[in-house]
């Protein structure tokens, strides 16, 4: 069974810049999550998506958002970006709620200069 | 002060040592909880899910839940080098798979 695949695995930016990333989750999984780490703040939650439809957001600023395909393919999009945004963005997996069933993918990792 | 605390490390523990991981949280609505393993730059390894209290075993692993403390702790036996990573813990209310983690324990087995 295939893991969950992040494109692009690397990414330079500059500020001002937007940028869009995407996950393709595991087959049949419907749910997919979005993780900014640093390593001041950890892993913070971004956003969920289940069924085409965001469930719930973190406590990011508006330039941050996401999309949920029919596929449950998912992208995420950061526009004007700052030098703080430069972080490993980690798409997660999951077939619904409460399941062990769950896997992360390895990142994108973004560079804001 | 953030909702889920865990002690950063390093920690460094000799092969073949008993290893104790902890978390402790403020959300008493945390329902379920889990600790994933991450190597460098990797993504995070689902380890351990437990739901509510209790233990859960699984090979050399195992994790504790007591959420009247909203205490959890994660019991690596026979370390191996192979051990060495950061181990995040991380829970979420339900509802969805909003998960909140901790900062994450970097851990070094040494021969």
């Amino acid at each position: 069974k295939a893991g969950v695949t992040q494109t692009p695995r690397y990414l330079i930016k500059t500020r001002g810049q937007q940028v869009t990333l995407s996950c393709s989750p595991i087959s049949g999984h419907r749910s997919v999550s979005w993780y900014q780490q640093t390593p001041g703040q950890g892993l913070q939650f971004l956003f969920e998506y289940f069924s085409e439809t965001q469930r719930n957001k973190g406590n990011f600023p508006g330039r941050f958002s996401g999309r949920q395909f029919s596929n449950s393919r998912s992208e995420m999009n950061v526009s004007t970006l700052e030098l703080g945004d430069s972080a490993l963005y980690l798409c997660a997996s999951f077939p619904d709620v409460g399941t062990d069933t769950q896997y992360f993918g390895p990142g994108t990792r973004l560079t804001v200069l | 002060q953030k909702e889920v605390e865990q002690d950063p490390g390093p920690l460094s523990v000799p092969e073949g040592a008993i290893v104790s991981l902890n978390c402790t949280y403020s959300n008493s609505a945390f329902q379920y909880f889990m600790w994933y393993r991450q190597y460098s730059r990797k993504g995070p390894e689902l380890l351990m899910y437990t739901y509510s209290s209790g233990n859960k075993e699984d090979g050399r692993f195992t994790a504790q839940v007591d959420k009247s403390s909203k205490y959890i702790s994660l019991f690596i036996r026979d370390s191996q080098p192979s051990d060495s990573a950061t181990y995040l813990c991380a829970m979420s209310r339900g509802g969805g798979n909003k998960l909140t983690f901790g900062t994450g324990t970097q851990l070094k087995v040494e021969l």
